[in-house]
C-alpha cells in the first residue's frame, strides 16, 4: 500500500530563518511526486510536480527535491505570507492506466513577523 | 474561468437526512475528482471520473456514499442516510490530463449532527 509520511506536523519559523520541509513515501512505481499549499479554509493549490529523483524545481523562496524515498521543500528567508499547510502526494505508475492519489497529512507552517 | 465551483459552502444536517454536494469543473477539463479531507486522515480520494464516466470508486467508505457526472459541467456526490461520522471537508478537483497537477474547488464542510 502507498504510504506518504509528512514531518514535522508543524513548523513556527522566524521571518527570515530557513527551513526544510521532509516527504517520505513507499510506492511501487514513482509517477509523479507533487507539493501543494493550502490556506485555511480552502483548496490545495498546486506549486511544483516532480518525476525523477535528482529533479529540483523552483518558485520565489520555494525549492522542492526529490530522491528516490523522498522529496524536501526548501523554504528560504521566509515571509509571514508563506505561513500554510503544504501537502505533498504521490501518483504511483498503475497497469490498466488507473489514476490514483496518496496525500500526506501535512505539514502546518507559520512564519512570525 | 472562475475555477471549479462547488456548492454549498457549508451544510450542517441531521442523522439520517441526505445530503447532496455539487461541483462544477473547470472547462475543458477531462478528470474530474472527489476528496473528503478530515484531520485525522486528510485528504482522501473518494472516486473519479475520465470524460464523465466513473473510473474508480474504491475510495467511496460504503454504500451510503454514490456520485454522479450528467454531463462535462456538472458532478454531485450523494450521502444517504448520512451519518456524524461523515463530518468533514469535501473537496471537488479537476485536471485537464491524467497524472497532470489538479485544481481544487474551495471545499463544502459537511457537519451531520
Amino acid at each position: 500500500e502507498d504510504q506518504v509520511t509528512q514531518s514535522p506536523e508543524a513548523l513556527r519559523l522566524q521571518e527570515g530563518e530557513s527551513s526544510s520541509l521532509n516527504c517520505s513515501y513507499t510506492v511501487s512505481g514513482l509517477r509523479g511526486l507533487f507539493w501543494y499549499r493550502q490556506d485555511p479554509g480552502k483548496g490545495p493549490e498546486f506549486l511544483f510536480t516532480l518525476y525523477s529523483a535528482g529533479e529540483e524545481k523552483e518558485k520565489e523562496r520555494l525549492k522542492a527535491t526529490l530522491t528516490k524515498k523522498e522529496s524536501f521543500l526548501h523554504i528560504t528567508a521566509p515571509k509571514p505570507e508563506d505561513s500554510a499547510t503544504y501537502l505533498c502526494a504521490v501518483h504511483p505508475v498503475l497497469p490498466g492506466g488507473y489514476q490514483k492519489v496518496t496525500f500526506g497529512i501535512g505539514t502546518k507552517l507559520q512564519v512570525i513577523p | 474561468d472562475a475555477g471549479v465551483i462547488q456548492s454549498p459552502r457549508h451544510e450542517v444536517t441531521e442523522m439520517g437526512q441526505e445530503v447532496t454536494l455539487r461541483c462544477k469543473p473547470i472547462s475543458g477539463h477531462d478528470y474530474l475528482f472527489w476528496y473528503r479531507q478530515t484531520m485525522m486522515r486528510g485528504l482522501e480520494l473518494l472516486i473519479y471520473f475520465n470524460n464523465n464516466v466513473p473510473i474508480d470508486d474504491s475510495g467511496m467508505p460504503e454504500d451510503r456514499f454514490s456520485a454522479k457526472m450528467p454531463n462535462a459541467s456538472f458532478s454531485t456526490l450523494k450521502i444517504q442516510p448520512s451519518e456524524p461520522r461523515d463530518s468533514a471537508v469535501y473537496f471537488c478537483a479537476s485536471s485537464p490530463v491524467a497524472w497532470n497537477e489538479q485544481f481544487f474547488g474551495p471545499g463544502t464542510r459537511l457537519t451531520v449532527l
